[in-house]
């Protein structure tokens, strides 16, 4: 069964940094773009950023919000992606998705269960 | 950056009756190669999001045919023929003509 599973959310205070990971099994991952969403409590999905394959030369795009604090990476042998998130504000909490799929039209196919962030003093 | 409107925001519907809501673009969402760029999504309540419809009007895998995208240019539409009691959610446009991707405020669809 194709699934991803995010990990690595929690409580971190503002400025500070947190990784979040998405496992992925289940289909050949190096194949597909992997994107990360967010949705603050209560209201609607925010796209975060991209990166694409290996072709592609895993060339990454972010939102306007997260531009400069926020890095997606990949590692295809691992079936992993990251998102590393810095100097993070309160604005920032949210449950954050990973999701995949073409890396030519930027459909997201399959998506994560999500793990919560919580950016509080 | 594209800027996402849906309308309305918020719909009461009667099971086995039509329904169908709107979505608008700040930008033309078609492309040189005749595609609109747009897809739709259901989150239904406690769940993560799922494709419905991309490129306008193309169902996804699974996605049942009472689920139907229109539209062009800057104007789409996502129509469900008879609405079922597991279509209560909220549906989100949005453009994957450009980075950065954004999306729709999405419509909350409830039963009455």
């Amino acid at each position: 069964e194709a699934q991803l599973v995010e990990s690595g959310g929690g409580l971190v205070r503002p400025g500070g940094s947190l990784k979040l990971s998405c496992e992925v099994s289940g289909f050949t991952f190096s194949g597909t773009a992997l994107h990360w969403v967010r949705q603050p409590p209560g209201k609607g999905l925010e796209w975060v950023g991209r990166i694409r394959t290996k072709p592609n030369n895993h060339a990454t795009d972010y939102g306007t919000s997260v531009q400069g604090r926020f890095t997606i990476s990949r590692d295809d042998l691992k079936n992993m992606a990251y998102l590393q998130m810095n100097s993070l504000k309160k604005e920032d909490t949210a449950v954050y998705y990973c999701g995949s799929g073409g890396d030519l039209v930027a459909d997201i196919l399959l998506w994560g269960q999500g793990t919560l962030v919580t950016v509080s003093s | 950056e594209i800027v996402m409107t849906q309308s309305p925001l918020s719909l009461p519907v009667t099971p086995g009756e039509p329904a169908s809501f709107s979505c608008r673009s700040s930008q033309s969402l078609l492309h040189s190669d005749g595609y609109n760029y747009l897809d739709w999504y259901l989150q239904r309540p406690g769940q993560s999001p799922q494709l419905l419809i991309f490129l306008g009007s193309n169902r996804a895998s699974g996605v049942p045919d009472r689920f139907s995208g229109s539209g062009s240019d800057t104007d789409f539409t996502l129509k469900i023929s008879r609405v079922q009691p597991e279509d209560v959610g909220v549906y989100y446009c949005m453009q994957t003509l450009q980075t950065p991707l954004t999306f729709g405020p999405g419509t909350r669809v409830e039963i009455k």
